[in-house]
């Protein structure tokens, strides 16, 4: 799976949006960006994936750049649950696989 | 919605000693991962199943074992304990949607070794 690299730290204030970067250069065709967090003393929870267009659930907006070197996770109103690390990480089509864990972003939000 | 089940959640043992670690996927999830976090790091991988079959494997010591059973749970041995096994291990078990496998965390057990 291809490297991602990501800020390891970003603040924000309660009840404002949130825009944490990831940027994967050498994403392949077939790679799908994955989202993934750890609150703290917590297992890892998923929170979303795309391909190439925007992707919104109840969690978190996904941006993808239009040449898909680059992408945003977005979450819209920040709360004091959503302090954790956010890992993004690019997996293959069909690789059913292990997860390679980068180093992440420490998100922490101030009330 | 039924979670993944680890057992037990804390651990501590002494060196030298073994230790069983229990992860009881999502039903109807088909595949285990395991992995293992030390303090302050990220999760590494240590070892995938895949309908009872070991599918891939990391950085997962010798002393270590694992296996899937016939429901789907799985277990992780440790032997000759060492310290620097103390650490977090988390379960995860895997659902594919939309050709993409996600994978559901379980909550972890902290392994202590004295």
């Amino acid at each position: 799976d291809a490297k991602t690299t990501q800020p390891n730290s970003m603040e924000s204030n309660e009840e404002e949006p949130v825009h944490l970067p990831c940027n994967h250069s050498t994403i392949s065709g077939t790679d799908y960006i994955h989202w993934y967090r750890q609150l703290p003393s917590q297992g890892p929870e998923y929170v979303i994936h795309g391909l190439t267009s925007n992707v919104n659930n109840r969690m978190a907006s996904l941006a993808i750049a239009e040449d898909r070197k680059s992408s945003t996770l977005i979450l819209h109103r920040a709360t004091l649950r959503d302090a954790a690390v956010y890992y993004c990480i690019l997996r293959g089509r069909y690789n059913f696989n292990k997860f390679y864990f980068g180093s992440g972003t420490k998100l922490n939000v101030k009330p | 919605a039924a979670g993944v089940i680890q057992s037990p959640r804390h651990l501590i043992k002494e060196k030298r000693e073994t230790a069983t670690l229990k992860c009881y996927p999502i039903p109807r999830h088909d595949t285990v991962y395991w992995y293992q976090q030390g303090p302050g790091q990220d999760p590494q991988f240590l070892i995938s199943f895949y309908e009872k079959m070991q599918s891939d494997k990391g950085s997962i010591p010798d002393r270590f074992s694992a296996q899937q059973f016939s429901d789907y749970h799985s277990e992780l041995n440790m032997s000759s304990l060492e310290l620097g096994d103390s650490a977090l291990y988390f379960c995860a078990s895997s659902v594919i949607q939309e050709k993409q496998e996600t994978q559901y965390f379980g909550p972890g057990t902290r392994l202590l070794v004295l």
